[in-house]
């Protein structure tokens, strides 16, 4: 089955850790996304890719990193720097069009 | 500066009653539209979209209607059913695959 496997689903991070949250889809996508979510807040966008060893910021990208070395990989690192980082992380993949978004299960992080 | 707004926090139905979730935006240069359907603790799902050179799609129990005069768009879900209460984000994209998201409605259906 094709799909986006987020891992893993349940995150602890401890005061001055980085943490790295996996993303992969099979689904032969081009463009990959993070998005993050918070309690009663829609969803806002922290990096975006649209091919491989690209990547460009959203609207929330301080305190975060990513890479693309791989189409079917877009590793998001929350680092030490991200003050508030307990939330629920989505990642997203779309064929290459503005058409659809198909996202993975989330991974909950939150703060020791 | 929020593009893509939904109002109602929260709507109740009763079970077999139309359901309709609005949604406005304010970016004209929007060219997809989309709803998607989420449970606590899970990724969203795609439920239905909309061209912005439409103003009506309909698969199954959904429908979205589109008002580019107003920059608004609705879901109507007919007949409501206990299985489709979940929050409901309205989503718009441009080209480029930039996706906006709003802030969601928590939709209850009561049996």
């Amino acid at each position: 089955d094709g799909g986006i496997t987020q891992s893993p689903k349940y995150l602890f991070r401890k005061e001055g850790q980085n943490v790295t949250l996996s993303c992969e889809q099979n689904l032969n996508h081009d463009a990959m996304y993070w998005y993050r979510q918070d309690p009663g807040q829609g969803l806002r966008l922290i990096y975006y890719s649209q091919i491989v060893n690209d990547f460009q910021k959203g609207d929330i990208a301080e305190g975060y990193s990513v890479s693309r070395e791989k189409k079917e990989s877009f590793p998001l690192t929350v680092t030490s720097a991200q003050k508030n980082p307990t939330a629920f992380y989505l990642c997203a993949s779309s064929i290459g069009g503005n058409e659809k978004l198909f996202f993975g299960s989330g991974t909950q992080l939150s703060v020791l | 500066d929020q593009q893509v707004k939904q109002n109602s926090p929260s709507l109740s139905v009763q079970e077999g009653r139309i359901s309709i979730l609005n949604c406005d935006y304010t970016n004209s240069m929007f060219d997809y539209f989309l709803w998607y359907k989420k449970y606590p603790a899970e990724g969203p799902t795609f439920l239905i979209s909309i061209s912005s050179i439409k103003d009506k799609n309909e698969d199954g129990r959904f429908t979205v209607f589109l008002n580019k005069s107003a920059k608004h768009l609705s879901l109507h879900i007919v007949p409501s059913q206990p299985g489709d209460s979940a929050v409901y984000f309205c989503a718009a994209s441009l080209p480029g695959n930039q996706f906006y998201f709003g802030t969601g409605t928590s939709l209850t259906v009561i049996p």
